[in-house]
């Protein structure tokens, strides 16, 4: 079974800071691999995905995340962050296209507070 | 993107009654849509795998006759909570498969309270 793992619950960071959301899966084959945010209330916003090909995938929002096969994992990243981004972060890891890449499990997410 | 549109954002409802929550696909087909719940400061669920014109597949633990989900259409899925109880009040996302299922596309999300 696919599982999806944020080691960190709660992320602080100056604005202007440089940022990295953890992410570790585990799934027995390559992994469509997601990173979302979702605002207090809101839906969620797709900000990156993977599927194969160039490891290090760029978003929106400035974002990107690379993609490590050795390692399990798919950690986001932003060099400089700004209010606006404080949300919350969720991993998620699909099938593919047997599996399903809309077919999702997800993370526990990581909240991140920017401090001004 | 695709867009998702779910309706409603927000619902209070008394318990023992029913609520209907919509999920509609506006501008591509899906054949397949997923309902999430997502309790607070918590992750998202997938509680089932809604399939045009067959019964939807639950995941282990949902039960099937309180959540009624159908997909009438390709562009819309349902979720009915019935008989909903004050341990029903969540956050419901739906999604829908995009182009070669290599992406979801979300719904805003309902918050459902049940008073």
């Amino acid at each position: 079974a696919q599982s999806v793992t944020q080691p960190d619950i709660h992320i602080t960071v100056s604005e202007g800071a440089s940022l990295e959301l953890r992410c570790n899966y585990s799934y027995g084959a390559t992994p469509y691999l997601f990173w979302y945010v979702q605002s207090p209330g809101q839906g969620l916003q797709l900000l990156l995905k993977y599927f194969s090909g160039d490891t290090l995938v760029q978003g929106i929002k400035g974002f990107e995340a690379e993609f490590k096969r050795s390692q399990s994992s798919f950690n986001l990243r932003k060099p400089s962050v700004h209010w606006s981004d404080a949300a919350e972060y969720f991993c998620a890891v699909g099938g593919g296209l047997t599996g399903g890449g809309n077919k999702l499990t997800f993370g526990t997410g990581t909240q991140l507070k920017v401090e001004l | 993107g695709a867009v998702v549109s779910q309706h409603p954002s927000r619902v209070i409802c008394k318990s023992g009654t029913s609520v209907k929550i919509e999920c509609r696909s506006l501008d591509f087909q899906a054949t397949t849509m997923f309902w999430y719940r997502q309790f607070p400061k918590k992750s998202l669920m997938l509680m089932a795998t809604s399939n045009e014109g067959s019964k939807a597949t639950y995941e282990q633990g949902v039960e099937k006759d309180k959540f009624l989900i159908n997909h009438a259409s390709l562009t819309l899925s349902t979720l009915t909570v019935t008989s909903a109880h004050p341990e029903d009040s969540s956050f419901y996302i739906c999604s829908a498969g995009g182009f070669l299922n290599t992406e979801a596309f979300f719904g805003q999300g309902t918050r459902l309270t049940v008073v």
